[in-house]
């Protein structure tokens, strides 16, 4: 069984412009959750998905966002980037059935310059 | 709010060294408890977990007891092995499963 797959594996953008993160969760899972992880905040909870309806957000400005499609891969957007968005973004997913095992992607090294 | 305190790293043992790592936590409610693993490049592997007071998880060699009464959730292993070098977070999660708060890792490296 395939894990969970995250793309790209690294992207360097500039400050102000905006990217798309990817992430197909393992087949069958049905909830995708998004963490940041930084040297200086460590790991973050950005928000979760299930039923492309977002179910919870963490505490991150408007400027960060998602989505769900209906074959439950996700995809998040940082527009307007900053310096300190630069961050491994973390992809994991689960079964929306009480289990609270989460499976996590490789992450996605975004660099802003 | 919901917060996980770590005991602060690196940690650099020789191998079947006795480990252990401290981990405390703060929560409303009666959160479930995790120990997360992340080998460089990868992403987090759960470790083994705990869902009410007194539990105790344990996978591959590593343990961890739940106390409620010391709010602590320390990652014990009787000899570390090479291979377990990596980075290990505890974390807690409370009302939402999949919304985990995590301490800040502990750098483990075990030398032959």
């Amino acid at each position: 069984k395939a894990g969970v797959t995250q793309t790209p594996r690294y992207l360097i953008k500039t400050r102000g412009q905006q990217v798309t993160l990817s992430c197909s969760p393992i087949s069958g899972h049905r909830s995708v959750s998004w963490y940041q992880q930084t040297p200086g905040q460590g790991l973050q909870f950005l928000f979760e998905y299930f039923s492309e309806t977002q179910r919870n957000k963490g505490n991150f400005p408007g400027r960060f966002s998602g989505r769900q499609f209906s074959n439950s891969r996700s995809e998040m957007n940082v527009s307007t980037l900053e310096l300190g968005d630069s961050a491994l973004y973390l992809c994991a997913s689960s079964l929306w059935d009480g289990n609270e095992k989460l499976f996590f992607g490789s992450g996605t090294q975004l660099s802003v310059l | 709010g919901n917060s996980v305190t770590q005991m602060e790293g690196p940690v650099t043992l020789s191998e079947e060294a006795f480990l252990t790592i401290n981990c405390t936590y703060t929560a409303t409610g009666y959160p479930s408890l995790f120990w997360y693993v992340q080998y460089p490049g990868e992403g987090l592997q759960l470790l083994l977990k705990a869902t009410k007071a007194d539990d105790k998880g344990s996978n591959k060699g590593f343990e961890a007891t739940y106390r409620k009464e010391t709010t602590s959730f320390h990652l014990e292993k009787g000899s570390v092995q090479v291979s377990d070098s990596a980075v290990y977070f505890c974390a807690l999660n409370s009302g939402s499963a999949r919304q985990l708060t995590f301490g800040s890792g502990t750098q483990l490296t075990v030398l032959p």
